[in-house]
């Protein structure tokens, strides 16, 4: 059973536009989310990532939105570059004992592609 | 600033054979993991550790043995390979305490095939 899903395996967008990748998870007891890029041949490196208090974290072109009634979190590139075509996870994680959440459960990702 | 380093970057092995991929961070990070990646399945938790002597499974852990006698390393031991086993494999390490705990640094990656 997927706990958290990236429903679109790939995206397409041009240089300049919005890229809105989305993602789903159905753990309720999900408290902490974040984004991940990979490039081929590299490890995921950290992106954003948004406390389940919140409802949106920005980071220069990078912002996440989070619903928590809908289990579903976004995120937003603008304006999307070429150098941004990789690929995008979204992981989650739950708090574990004492307090430290410490296991990832990451979504397939979407690949995303800007054309110049 | 050498992070999360993992060595071999690529390795074939024969089913049956045994290795130890190797996993080092200098961030003096308490969490480590390690993480398979197959096409099209994501990330999938092997095994983890909160601390030197302390290691619990993930997962999809069968097949992995890890240990962890050091803060700064975590090696992931493959018993007997199979071709199931062949996959890309990333270690990642994490403060584990306050608002970057979970944060995650991923190493490069090793490459394993498994024939």
């Amino acid at each position: 059973d997927q706990q958290v899903k990236q429903n679109s395996p790939s995206l397409s967008v041009q240089e300049g536009r919005i890229s809105i990748l989305n993602c789903d998870y159905t753990n309720s007891m999900f408290d902490y989310f974040l984004w991940y890029k990979k490039y081929p041949a590299e490890g995921p490196t950290f992106l954003i990532s948004i406390s389940s208090i919140k409802d949106k974290n920005e980071d220069g072109r990078f912002t996440v939105f989070l619903n928590k009634s809908a289990k579903h979190l976004s995120l937003h590139i603008v304006p999307s570059q070429p150098g941004d075509s990789a690929v995008y996870f979204c992981a989650a994680s739950e708090r574990g004992s004492g307090g430290s959440n410490y296991k990832l459960t990451f979504g397939k990702g979407t690949l995303l592609t800007v054309n110049p | 600033n050498a992070g999360v380093t993992q060595t071999p970057k690529f390795q074939v092995l024969k089913t049956g054979q045994s290795m130890t991929l190797q996993c080092a961070q200098d961030m003096n990070h308490e969490y480590m993991s390690w993480y398979r990646q197959d096409p099209g399945m994501g990330l999938r938790l092997i095994h983890y550790s909160v601390g030197a002597g302390i290691t619990d499974q993930g997962e999809v852990p069968n097949g992995y043995n890890v240990s962890r006698s050091t803060t700064e390393d975590f090696p992931l031991r493959l018993l007997s390979a199979a071709p199931s086993q062949t996959s890309v494999y990333f270690c990642a390490s994490s403060y584990g305490a306050g608002l970057a705990k979970n944060i995650q640094y991923f190493g490069a990656g090793t490459r394993l095939s498994v024939l």
